[in-house]
């Protein structure tokens, strides 16, 4: 059963940089799968912000596509999220997950707990 | 970006009631959508995926139906650990983008 445990800094000075990582256990990040980060602004609904696959390729939220990098650590087995230039707007729980499909469906089956990430002085 | 609308915001229902939440897509996704389950302080958790295929372990009263862009979740006996709030997410492209949610309570 595939885990996945997001860990870094709970608090981010405005525009700074907020980076996480996903520690992935009980799979190889190599897998056929790609690995999504989504966020939860404190009582708000979930947005993508985007996913990235073992090989490197990436696809990233328009919205914060000027900001936003994934990378992938396959001798670690984790990937990492690092969102630049920071505001209040983006204090939100962030997500890890793996997708999951088949040839005609696409799902976030697996999650992470969720890490807080507030922006403030 | 396809936008995802759900209805109502929230709701309020009775033990063995039968509950239907909408969702309705700005285009055409085929089939290519999901609901999850959100319980407070906890992620949200995968309950039909391709509109209205049951993801394992979720009780048979949860179903979903729907194709093109009109969705719909239904609970067929409302349970009190139902209580919960649920999305709906197309994932027919990217970026992948999610209904507001709908807060069901007891």
């Amino acid at each position: 059963q595939v885990q996945l445990q997001e860990s870094g800094p709970g608090l981010v000075k405005p525009s700074g940089t907020l980076s996480l990582t996903c520690a992935v256990s009980g799979g190889s990040i190599i897998n056929d799968n790609w690995w999504n980060w989504v966020r939860q602004p404190p009582g708000k609904g979930l947005e993508w912000v985007g996913e990235i696959y073992h090989s490197g390729s990436t696809n990233y939220n328009p919205s914060l596509k000027s900001r936003v990098t994934i990378s992938v650590d396959k001798s670690k087995n984790n990937f990492s999220l690092k969102l630049r230039s920071v505001t209040a707007a983006d204090t939100a729980v962030y997500y890890c997950m793996r997708g999951v499909g088949g040839s005609d469906w696409y799902a976030f089956g697996y999650w992470g707990q969720g890490a807080l990430v507030t922006v403030s002085s | 970006d396809i936008q995802m609308t759900q209805s109502p915001s929230s709701l309020s229902a009775s033990v063995g009631d039968r509950v239907t939440i909408t969702c309705r897509a700005s285009q055409s996704i085929s089939s290519y959508l999901n609901w999850y389950q959100q319980k407070p302080g906890k992620p949200p958790k995968l309950l039909i995926y391709a509109a209205s295929s049951l993801q394992s372990g979720v009780p048979s009263r949860f179903s979903g139906g729907g194709s093109g862009t009109d969705f719909t979740l239904t609970i067929s006996s409302l349970q009190p650990e139902d209580v919960a709030t649920y999305h709906c997410q197309q994932s027919y492209g990217t970026p992948y983008t999610f209904g507001q949610g709908t807060k069901l309570e007891i």
